[in-house]
């Protein structure tokens, strides 16, 4: 049941360049979408997020755009920065149900290269 | 910065044995949860907790799973006899009450290893 979909297990970017990381979904109850950042023996840490009645959330060198006819969200790392270099979750809710639990994706491994 | 704190962050058991996480979530929030993730795998969510009892739990949060928060500040997962498959991160995390739409802080996690 992927509810939450991060079809590139991978990417690698150059230091300096716009790092894109995409996200799916298929519940079109999820209202509110989240992204967290993973470093190796760390817990996930918050990043950004943006809830349905919203298509763009800017917050510095992140902002996250929502399609919600393309059921599709992105993250837009700009300029990239090796410190950036991590796992990255996508995760949704349903708020409107009182619902909390998050359902996150598979993650997207960042490289950003010096 | 306030943050959510596990202990211990490495856990090995023997296959049967009953085995307790502990987290300290950050103080002003009353949202408590539990994810693991298996190796390899994604995160998932296992429980939530509000107002001393259980809001919300995953098809994975079994009766072999536990939540208690015995004191102020204490968050506990108990696993009563744990399983070979149970070897996880196990992830707390807290958020605050007021509004749907806030995040959930994690800590950093403990690793425990079912021998």
């Amino acid at each position: 049941d992927q509810q939450v979909k991060q079809n590139s297990p991978s990417l690698s970017v150059q230091e300096g360049r716009i790092s894109i990381l995409n996200c799916d979904y298929t519940n079109s109850m999820f209202d509110y979408f989240l992204w967290y950042k993973k470093y190796p023996a760390e817990g996930p840490t918050f990043l950004i997020s943006i809830s349905s009645i919203k298509d763009k959330n800017e917050d510095g060198r992140f902002t996250v755009f929502l399609n919600k006819s393309a059921k599709h969200l992105s993250l837009h790392i700009v300029p990239s920065q090796p410190g950036d270099s991590a796992v990255y979750f996508c995760a949704a809710k349903v708020p409107a149900t009182g619902r909390r639990a998050l359902t996150f994706g598979s993650g997207t491994r960042l490289q950003v290269q010096p | 910065e306030p943050e959510v704190t596990q202990t211990p962050s490495h856990q090995v058991t023997q296959m049967g044995q009953e085995v307790i996480l502990r987290c300290v979530p950050i103080s002003n929030h009353l949202y408590f949860y539990w994810y693991r993730q298996i190796l390899g795998q994604k995160v998932e969510f296992l429980v939530s907790f509000y107002n001393n009892e259980i809001s919300e739990k995953s098809e994975i949060f079994d009766d072999q799973f536990s939540v208690e928060r015995p004191d102020g500040s204490n968050f506990t997962l108990k696993i009563r006899s744990t399983k070979l498959e149970d070897s996880a991160m196990y992830f707390c995390a807290s958020s605050e009450l007021e509004g749907w739409l806030t995040e959930a802080f994690f800590g950093q996690g403990t690793r425990l290893t079912v021998v």
